[in-house]
């Protein structure tokens, strides 16, 4: 069946610190797409990244980076050089196939930028 | 810029009256939009899949009767929770994806207080 795990509830660090999120998935479907999103206390939910099965390669997008192994099933977040802007909570979701519009959600994780 | 918009952001409503909350997707025609609940520190939880021109599909333990779907354009959903209770109090999230090969776009979200 398919599954979103983030294990990591909550976490805390220093600002200029450097943090991964972790995430790892289950599907069976070898067409799949992968999704972070950021939601600040505000409540919105804002689109990170898309990545789709068949492309492993690592993004970065200025202090933000996605590390995707298909070996491990996992697409860990990281962020360098950690603001306070950056705390809010992160989802990783998980669609399947090229006809499901339906996302599966991780549990998120809860991070908190101390200055 | 917003590609899809949700409205009003926040209500609050007496016991037993009916509050009725829109999204439209502004940039695209969405056949299919979702509903969402979020509890405080938890995750999105899916309510229902709003389908253009028919019914709706409600997750196990969604009662029909009390949140009425209706999405009666490509850009229009809307849901109503019927005869309002506290316990309905919580925050509703409403989604659209332009195809399932792209991200979901999210709605600022709507903060419902009954009170």
């Amino acid at each position: 069946a398919q599954k979103v795990t983030q294990a990591q509830t909550e976490i805390s660090v220093v600002e200029k610190e450097d943090v991964t999120l972790d995430c790892v998935y289950e599907t069976r479907d070898t067409t799949y797409y992968l999704f972070w999103y950021k939601q600040p206390p505000s409540g919105e939910l804002v689109f990170l990244i898309r990545r789709n099965s068949f492309d492993e390669q690592n993004e970065i997008s200025g202090r933000y980076s996605w590390n995707f192994q298909k070996s491990t099933s996992s697409f860990n977040f990281t962020i360098t050089a950690s603001q306070v802007v950056d705390s809010a909570v992160y989802f990783c979701a998980l669609s399947e196939g090229d006809s499901n519009y339906q996302l599966i959600w991780g549990a998120g994780t809860k991070l908190i930028i101390k200055p | 810029g917003a590609v899809v918009s949700q409205h009003p952001s926040r209500v609050i409503c007496k016991s037993g009256t009916s509050v009725k909350i829109e999204c439209r997707s502004l940039d695209f025609q969405a056949t299919t939009m979702f509903w969402y609940r979020q509890f405080p520190k938890q995750s999105l939880m899916l309510m229902a899949t709003s389908n253009e021109g028919s019914k709706a599909t409600y997750e196990q333990g969604v009662e029909k009767d009390k949140f009425l779907i209706n999405h009666a354009s490509l850009t229009l959903s809307t849901l109503t929770v019927t005869s309002a209770h506290p316990e309905d109090s919580s925050f509703y999230i409403c989604s659209a994806r332009e195809s399932p090969a792209t991200e979901a776009f999210f709605g600022q979200g709507t903060r419902l207080t009954v009170v």
